[in-house]
């Protein structure tokens, strides 16, 4: 079983800062099926990223997913007041399953 | 457009066994498998279960195997999660979760029922 660790745990950054979380996986993730979910408080999770690296229907170009085999990145190129959330990184696809990751808190510093 | 509506939820005492729902509508019900996720309150995010478009095949995380048990009625757009022997730790908001094909990723999340396992 392929577990998802991600760091930093929260990250305190300042509107229109770059923010960068990370997903690493503990094997190697067939095809990239690795995607990223952003949940804000109260809120359902919402797709951002899947395949690694393609953004979902709506999702701003300020969101880029990137990495292959164990490490992934999410960046938020400059941070917006509606960007401070929870967010999830994801395995999928290999199996029936969904495996996520701990979740990594981007807050107002 | 696509909608995804969760109901069901509530408190029960442990032991005690509850049934969700989760009516959709916007999309061909009956071609995508359709997810469980659950939170605990201020944890992240856990699977819970998934059903394949057709309702043949199930699959369950190891936490509710054997206690949960998932469905879907395609004639109603509708899909089930039946869940007996409740423990305390059991007790998270509810969401499901339509795949964007086949067993991939959640692209459609509902708003989730927060279900309360409490004496």
């Amino acid at each position: 079983e392929i577990v998802l660790t991600q760091s930093p745990g929260t990250l305190s950054l300042s509107p229109g800062e770059r923010a960068t979380l990370s997903c690493r996986a503990s094997q190697s993730v067939n095809n990239n099926y690795l995607a990223w979910y952003q949940q804000r408080p109260g809120q359902a999770p919402r797709l951002l990223i899947y395949g690694a690296s393609s953004r979902a229907t709506g999702i701003p170009d300020r969101f880029s997913g990137s990495g292959s085999g164990t490490d992934f990145t999410l960046t938020i190129s400059r941070l917006e007041s509606e960007d401070f959330a929870v967010y999830y990184c994801q395995l999928y696809g290999s199996s029936p399953t969904w495996t996520f990751g701990q979740g990594t808190k981007v807050e107002i510093k | 457009q696509v909608q995804l509506v969760e109901s069901g939820g509530g408190v029960v005492q442990p032991g005690r066994s509850l049934r969700l729902s989760c009516a959709a509508s916007g999309f061909t019900f009956n071609t995508y498998a359709i997810h469980w996720v659950r939170q605990a309150p201020g944890k992240g995010l856990e699977w819970v279960a998934v059903i394949s478009y057709d309702g043949s095949n199930k699959y369950y995380a190891d936490s509710v195997k054997g206690r949960f048990t998932i469905s879907r009625d395609n004639s109603k757009s509708t899909l089930s999660l039946q869940m007996n022997s409740l423990r305390t730790d059991d007790t998270a908001v509810y969401y499901c979760a339509r795949t964007g094909g086949g067993y991939s990723y959640g692209d459609y999340w509902g708003q989730g029922t927060l279900v309360t396992v409490s004496s």
